[in-house]
């Protein structure tokens, strides 16, 4: 079973500021995704990446395989980014299964 | 439909009684998966379709849940007896070949709550 940890839990910015949210994972995969949820409780695909950078809009997100780390930036937040981070990855012994970090609870104050 | 479709969007019932949940995928999907999440809790897989077939069920708590999916397409969670403990947020959602390699797009969920 893959482990997936992410940082921070919690982060609170004001507006403007650039953020980073980190995802490390115990085994080697083919993909990584970035999920958002929103308080009303949708989830948001952000990204799913396997190797590089990808970018939309103000997001960027980042892997690198050899150390197992992907990382989500926001560039200029604003106070409707907050919302609950989520990198997961999948289980390859598993039929695509997804394994789902903790979330990290980004708010952004105006 | 542009989007994945989720019924009933909330679900009050009482302990004891039968509930179906229905996941409407995006056309074309192959892959539709079923999770949970519980207040203030992370998402939790229950079962994984790969056409009509549940390659992974393995997630299912007990044998009170069961879940098919016809046609590749509609699929049903069905929770037999409710118990107080079942009260979540259930989750469909679906990608065109599997989380290996195609981006996931989630339902906006059913809110079960078992009085």
């Amino acid at each position: 079973k893959n482990e997936v940890e992410q940082s921070p839990q919690n982060l609170t910015a004001q507006e403007g500021e650039f953020i980073t949210i980190n995802c490390s994972y115990s085994v080697g995969i083919s993909a990584l995704h970035w999920l958002q949820q929103h308080p009303g409780g949708g989830i948001v695909s952000l990204f799913m990446l396997s190797s590089g950078k990808k970018k939309h809009g103000r997001l960027i997100a980042t892997i690198n395989i050899q150390e197992k780390h992907s990382s989500l930036h926001i560039t200029a937040s604003h106070p409707r980014d907050s919302a609950v981070y989520i990198c997961a990855v999948p289980e390859e012994t598993s039929g695509s299964r997804l394994t789902f970090g903790e979330g990290t609870q980004l708010t952004v104050n105006p | 439909g542009a989007g994945v479709s989720q019924s009933p969007s909330n679900k009050v019932t009482e302990k004891g009684k039968d509930v179906e949940l229905r996941c409407d995928p995006i056309s074309g999907h192959t892959a539709l998966y079923w999770y949970r999440q519980s207040l203030g809790q992370g998402l939790e897989f229950l079962i994984y379709f790969q056409g009509n077939s549940a390659p992974d069920k393995s997630g299912l708590p007990s044998d009170r849940f069961s879940a098919e999916r016809t046609g590749g397409s509609v699929s049903t969670l069905t929770i037999q007896r409710t118990q107080q403990e079942d009260s979540a947020v259930y989750l469909c959602a679906s990608s065109y070949r599997s989380s290996y390699n195609s981006p996931l797009h989630f339902g906006n969920g059913t809110r079960l709550t078992v009085t």
